[in-house]
């Protein structure tokens, strides 16, 4: 069963400072995919990296997938609230189906 | 549709009693997920559509879980004899042949 575990669960910082959330799984991915969830609304993809090493970056926004396209990391730097959000990560290996992480909840303070 | 929608938003029910949700995906995109979320949780993978036919059924919970999608457009989501832990919000995404997933906003299920 492939499963993808985020970290932090609960991020609680001010605006103007950087973070870091991870997703990690002990299987490989063909393709991972970065959305954020704000409340009453589906989740809205932000990037899909589907190659090992690859960064790609969204204004504040830097992503990276792992080289053995196990693991990702979303980097936010001089974080706003508006950033405010449940950010999920979502792989596949290759089928139509994408498996959902468990979430990390981040709240910016102004 | 410009986007995908999902009614009703929310819909509160009697434990025992069965509920429809109604997905209405993108105009054109002939994949059709849907996926359930417990109280600000990751996603938890359903039914999957393409077309009106279900290649994998392999997340629906129980056999009180069934879903049909009807002219490759709209799905409907049914559950028979709510219990209290269906209670979720339930998500409905939709996509081209190998493109992203747009999700509706959902229906907030509460089984009381």
């Amino acid at each position: 069963t492939q499963l993808l575990e985020q970290s932090p669960q609960f991020l609680s910082i001010q605006e103007g400072e950087n973070l870091t959330v991870y997703c990690n799984s002990s299987s490989v991915f063909s393709s991972l995919q970065w959305y954020r969830q704000e409340p009453g609304e589906g989740p809205v993809l932000l990037v899909t990296v589907v190659t090992g090493g690859e960064v790609k970056k969204l204004k504040r926004l830097t992503f990276q997938f792992g080289d053995a396209r196990k693991d990702s990391s979303l980097h936010i730097t001089a974080a706003q609230p508006g950033d405010t959000g449940l950010y999920l990560c979502a792989g596949t290996s290759g089928t139509y189906k994408y498996i959902f992480g468990t979430g990390t909840r981040l709240k910016v303070l102004a | 549709g410009a986007g995908v929608s999902q009614s009703p938003s929310n819909k509160v029910t009697e434990k025992g009693k069965d509920v429809e949700l109604r997905c209405d995906p993108i105009s054109g995109h002939t994949a059709l997920y849907w996926y359930r979320q417990s109280l600000g949780q990751g996603l938890e993978f359903l039914i999957y559509f393409q077309g009106n036919s279900a290649p994998d059924k392999s997340g629906l919970p129980s056999d009180r879980f069934s879903a049909e999608r009807t002219g490759g457009s709209v799905s409907t989501l049914t559950i028979q004899r709510t219990q209290q832990e269906d209670s979720a919000v339930y998500l409905c995404a939709s996509s081209s042949v190998r493109g992203s997933y747009t999700f509706g906003s959902g229906t907030r299920l509460t089984v009381v």
